[in-house]
């Protein structure tokens, strides 16, 4: 079993809809979740951090972690054509600078 | 701020032969990370920095990779001999120190074996 397992999708919506986006990890040792979004030939970039368990928001964004089932989302409101990107979960241990463990990550279509 | 520079953006070679990257993170970044994103993964981190010392290699492969990052500031990595399954997207990453925890990203060098 993989450390950290994502759904590489593709997934399709159009615009306006609500859009869900899921890993799940087996480590319990994981204390910092992030979300990172990459656009074609482009590098990641962060999007959304949470440390342990609950929710955070951030203009249409929303991220979710819940520790007691190993699982973590990230929801998009108002999804726009510029959604349109791979989708990243990516976990640490602590926060002094170890290397991130990554999902597959998920690629996302947002039609117009 | 000038973000994390890489060059070349894509290369091409034969198996067996050898190949370079360079990567100059955000000015004062202390920890550097090179990471290998193989089409349809996430990244994997193959090396990770602080200053100019190794923290984590434990994912490289010493047979054939190779890094370093005399001064503190740009790092190399480097491939030799190339096998096919090197074909992948290189990434760096910089962080800074104290409480910002955010890695940023480089563009990535697209490397083909043939």
């Amino acid at each position: 079993q993989k450390e950290v397992e994502q759904d590489p999708g593709p997934l399709s919506v159009p615009e306006g809809a609500i859009v869900s986006l899921n890993c799940t990890y087996s480590n319990s040792a994981f204390q910092y979740f992030m979300w990172y979004r990459q656009y074609s030939r482009k590098g990641p970039e962060l999007l959304m951090y949470t440390y342990s368990s609950g929710n955070k928001e951030d203009g249409r964004f929303t991220a979710q972690v819940d520790k007691s089932s190993k699982y973590i989302s990230l929801f998009i409101r108002d999804s726009q054509p510029s959604d349109s990107a791979t989708y990243l979960c990516a976990m640490s241990y602590n926060q002094a600078g170890t290397a991130l463990i990554f999902g597959k990550g998920t690629t996302l279509s947002v039609s117009s | 701020e000038a973000g994390v520079a890489q060059s070349p953006r894509y290369k091409i070679i034969e198996k067996r032969q050898s190949v370079a990257f360079w990567c100059n993170p955000i000015s004062g970044h202390a920890t550097l990370y090179w990471y290998q994103q193989i089409l349809g993964q996430g990244p994997k981190l193959l090396i990770q920095f602080q200053n100019n010392g190794v923290v984590d290699d434990s994912q490289l492969p010493k047979d054939r990779f190779s890094a370093e990052r005399l001064k503190g500031v740009d790092s190399t990595l480097k491939i030799q001999p190339a096998k096919l399954e090197d074909s992948a997207v290189y990434l760096c990453a910089s962080r800074g120190t104290g409480g910002n925890y955010e890695q940023y990203f480089g563009p990535g060098t697209r490397l083909t074996v043939t």
